[in-house]
């Protein structure tokens, strides 16, 4: 089993959607949750950063964490087509590592 | 604007050639990351570094070595080129528990 298991997609919605993206993992250790977006044939690049359980909202963008269910999500409200791109959750634990786990990136596509 | 720099978009190299890939950041980071990302695989770490002169084996380090001679370089060297090692390579630097910052990716096709 992964470290952190997150579903490839492709997901394709129409615009305006409001986007459920997910990832589980499997280490409770994790206190460090991002999102990055990646563009394609671009490098990733950090949407959302959270530390332990709860919510965060940026704008469009709602990252939440939930421990006790080892689950994280990123929202996307009223997607638009330049929302387009992979998603990549990302954690590592608190202490003890230099490296993060990430998961293998969900594929969005906004349609307009 | 904080950046990591990646030396080349994109390259063509021949099956049995060493290359070199260069990374470069300006953000005094300690901690620099080489990945390779494929399709279906997502991000795999090659090799790490959490100081100058010092490396880490990552989870795919084979075929691969690193030389990081300063702080703000972390050089990636493939010793003998090969097609299963066509594939998108992306640099990352980051403090612990912070940001990790990405280079833009350098696409490298072995023929």
């Amino acid at each position: 089993q992964k470290e952190v298991e997150q579903d490839p997609g492709p997901l394709s919605v129409p615009e305006g959607a409001i986007v459920s993206l997910n990832c589980t993992y499997s280490n409770s250790a994790f206190q460090y949750f991002m999102w990055y977006r990646q563009y394609s044939r671009k490098g990733p690049e950090l949407l959302m950063y959270t530390y332990s359980s709860g919510n965060k909202e940026d704008g469009r963008f709602t990252a939440q964490v939930d421990k006790s269910s080892k689950y994280i999500s990123l929202f996307i409200r009223d997607s638009q087509p330049s929302d387009s791109a992979t998603y990549l959750c990302a954690m590592s634990p608190a202490s003890g590592t230099y490296k993060y786990i990430f998961g293998t990136g969900t594929r969005l596509k906004v349609l307009a | 604007d904080v950046k990591v720099t990646q030396s080349s978009r994109y390259l063509v190299k021949r099956t049995g050639e060493k290359v070199f890939l260069e990374c470069v950041q300006d953000m005094d980071h300690e901690n620099m990351f080489w990945y390779r990302q494929d399709p279906g695989l997502g991000l795999r770490l090659i090799y790490f570094s959490y100081d100058v002169k010092m490396k880490e084996k990552g989870d795919i380090p084979e075929g691969y070595s690193v030389s990081r001679e300063k702080k703000e370089r972390f050089s990636l060297i493939l010793e003998s080129a090969s097609t299963n090692q066509t594939s998108m390579y992306l640099c990352a630097s980051y403090l612990q528990n912070t940001e990790a910052f990405f280079g833009q990716g350098t696409r490298l096709t072995v023929v």
